[in-house]
């Protein structure tokens, strides 16, 4: 089945560490998003790539990095500087065709730091 | 600055009553798109509805319909014949910037609880 699976669903840090959160795709969209959510409100762009080896920031980019080596791939860091990291975090992806205007996402990963 | 506004923190509505979710944005670009999605407590995102700034009709998709009114910015969702199953958060988001990186902007949601 195609689809956006993320890794894990839950995920538990202790404070000052770094932490990597899983996204993978085998839809060969080309697109990908990580969104951040938290309590009461709506999503956040954190970092995009519209292609491999090439990612933008996006709102709200301060603590977190990501990575584009391959298509179907693009993990999220959060680092030690992020100063609020505990949240819902979703990946989402797109095709490039404009045949689909929706993101399709992923189930998300809740990261709680202690 | 492009703006998502849902002015609705939570809904209450009967099985099988039509319910209206309220959608105000604000952009100056002149190509956009608008968007609902749906958050069940699960947490995944399910994509319903999508109306483009160009389009002359109202989308319409099964029991989702989008009534667009571009002269005042709005773009409320409404669901026919309420089901449980519809009780979730649903978010309005927009895509600027003609559409060159695809970005959403999301409102802060509407929580919707249908009653049987």
């Amino acid at each position: 089945d195609g689809g956006i699976t993320q890794s894990p669903k839950y995920l538990f840090r202790k404070e000052g560490q770094n932490v990597t959160l899983s996204c993978e795709q085998n839809l060969n969209h080309d697109a990908m998003y990580w969104y951040r959510q938290d309590p009461g409100q709506g999503l956040r762009l954190i970092y995009y790539s519209q292609i491999v080896n090439d990612f933008q920031k996006g709102d709200i980019a301060e603590g977190y990095s990501v990575s584009r080596e391959k298509k179907e791939s693009f993990p999220l860091t959060v680092t030690s500087a992020q100063k609020n990291p505990t949240a819902f975090y979703l990946c989402a992806s797109k095709p490039d065709t404009a045949f689909y205007n929706e993101q399709f996402f992923g189930p998300g990963t809740r990261l709680t730091v202690l | 600055a492009q703006k998502i506004t849902q002015t609705q923190p939570g809904m209450f509505v009967q099985e099988k009553e039509a319910v209206t979710l309220d959608c105000t944005y604000d952009t100056s670009d002149p190509s956009y798109g608008l968007f609902w999605y749906k958050q069940p407590s699960s947490g995944e995102m399910i994509f319903l509805i999508y109306q483009g700034s160009y389009d002359q009709q109202n989308a319409t998709e099964g029991r989702y319909s989008l009534n667009f009114q571009k002269a005042r910015k709005s773009a409320n969702l409404v669901i026919s014949a309420s089901q449980l199953g519809d009780s979730a958060m649903y978010f309005c988001a927009m895509r600027g910037d003609g559409g060159a990186t695809n970005k959403l902007i999301f409102g802060t949601g509407t929580l919707l609880a249908v009653q049987p």
